[in-house]
């Protein structure tokens, strides 16, 4: 089975400035997605940014971007130019290629502050 | 456009009561899921559904049923509620495999 790891349950940056969310994964496929996902406090759960796995490039969404290493299994998101609103829980998930079954991380609750 | 609908958003239940979660997407979306979210946790899948009349357990589907009769809906019912299942239930639906989950509201059900 898969899993997924987040180590850094808090992380707090200043506004404007950049942070990086790390995530790391457990897999014997070669082929599957990885997702970053928010939930601010209203606990909506939010798409942040996907990454198919038998891509290199690194996918981009405005402020944010992931650094994906395969070999290392790492899945980070770097947040640029923080904003208040960024303030929220992110969970990164592993889908595989098989269906549609995401495993989430523990997430890494965000704090920005002004 | 709703997107995908829960009801209801709070629920508060005795141990051994029964009930029905629904959820109910617009978006012709053929893959649908159930995940439960405990305090200061990830979501872990409950079931999943691929398409109407086929359904699949996920990771903690113990204490679940669920039956998908319509591309539309998607319940899941707690046969006998046990104060373990407190939780925050979501439902998710996508296009697609690997496509990104589209998430409801989420029903925050405590049971005493």
């Amino acid at each position: 089975a898969q899993t997924v790891t987040q180590s850094q349950p808090e992380m707090s940056v200043q506004e404007a400035e950049t942070v990086t969310l790390s995530c790391t994964y457990d897999t014997s496929e070669s082929d599957y997605y990885l997702f970053w996902y928010k939930q601010p406090p209203s606990r909506q759960m939010i798409l942040v940014i996907r990454q198919e796995a038998y891509k290199q490039q690194n996918a981009t969404e405005n402020r944010f971007s992931v650094n994906f290493q395969k070999a290392a299994k790492s899945f980070s998101l770097k947040i640029s130019d923080s904003q208040l609103g960024d303030a929220a829980m992110y969970f990164c998930a592993y889908n595989n290629n098989a269906g549609n079954m995401l495993t989430f991380g523990g997430g890494t609750r965000l704090m920005v502050k002004p | 456009n709703a997107g995908v609908t829960q009801t209801p958003k709070f629920q508060v239940l005795k141990t051994g009561q029964s009930m029905t979660l629904q959820c109910a997407q617009d978006m012709n979306h053929e893959y649908m899921s159930w995940y439960r979210q405990d305090p200061g946790m990830g979501l872990r899948l409950i079931h999943y559904s691929v398409g109407a009349g086929i359904t699949d357990q996920g990771e903690v589907p113990n204490g679940y049923n669920v039956s998908r009769s319509t591309t539309e809906d998607f319940p899941l019912r707690l046969l006998s509620a046990a104060p373990s299942q407190t939780s925050v239930y979501f439902c998710a639906s996508s296009w697609g495999a690997n496509q990104p989950q589209h998430f409801g509201d989420g029903t925050r059900l405590s049971i005493l």
